[in-house]
């Protein structure tokens, strides 16, 4: 199984900042079967980024993946007020679909 | 809309069973996978399988092989998601997701019930 490790396990950042979120795999991502999604807390996941760079719909412009092979980013420009929750990626590549640990957004 | 309405919250003892449902509208019930994806208290996210709500075939992590039974109403569209031999690991909040592909499983998760938590407790 895929093991995907993000880091930091949390980020403390103001709003108007950019966030950067790693997420490592422990083997290679083939066909860009990576994704991102946002959590707010009692909500359920939103899907942002699928294919490492393909933003989902109704995803605004500020947010872009990037990467390859076992190393991806998660850039989010400018944040807003509302961007503050955890963020998970998502591999695909193998079965069985598997999760990283999550990195939390927090206003500093 | 594309809307996905689940079960209500549920508990059970351990050794039970628990059958959560996943009622789908605004989009063509039988040309997306439906996956489940469970999350424990405060912790992250976990893979179960997903279901062909057109063929009925169904693709079940390892991990829950022989535990999990997923299944589908068309003629409701409702897709369902039972758990056997429940233990206190299982407490968490389960979720149904449609998949992004049309015709195929593509793993990519764009619309999302709203959770169901199932509780195991003595």
């Amino acid at each position: 199984e895929i093991v995907l490790t993000q880091a930091p396990g949390t980020l403390s950042l103001s709003p108007g900042e950019r966030a950067t979120l790693s997420c490592r795999a422990s083997q290679t991502i083939t066909s860009n079967y990576l994704a991102w999604y946002q959590q707010k807390p009692g909500q359920a996941p939103r899907l942002l980024i699928y294919s490492v760079s393909r933003r989902a719909t109704g995803i605004p412009d500020r947010f872009s993946g990037s990467g390859s092979g076992t190393d991806f980013t998660l850039t989010i420009n400018r944040l807003e007020p509302e961007d503050f929750a955890v963020y998970y990626c998502q591999q695909y590549s193998d079965s069985p679909v598997t999760f990283g640990g999550g990195t939390r957004v927090e206003i500093k | 809309q594309v809307q996905m309405v689940q079960s209500g919250a549920e508990v059970k003892k351990p050794g039970a069973s628990v059958k959560v449902s996943c009622k789908t509208s605004g989009y063509t019930f039988t040309g997306h996978h439906i996956h489940w994806v469970r999350q424990a208290p405060g912790q992250g996210l976990e893979w179960m399988g997903w279901i062909n709500p057109n063929s009925g075939g169904t693709n079940t992590a390892q991990k829950f092989r022989g535990r999990v039974i997923m299944t589908r109403d068309p003629s409701i569209s409702t897709a369902y998601m039972e758990l056997t031999s429940l233990t206190s690991d299982d407490t968490a909040v389960y979720y149904c997701a449609r998949d992004i592909c049309s015709g195929g499983s593509c793993n990519e998760l764009d619309y999302w019930g709203q959770g169901t938590l199932v509780t195991v407790s003595s």
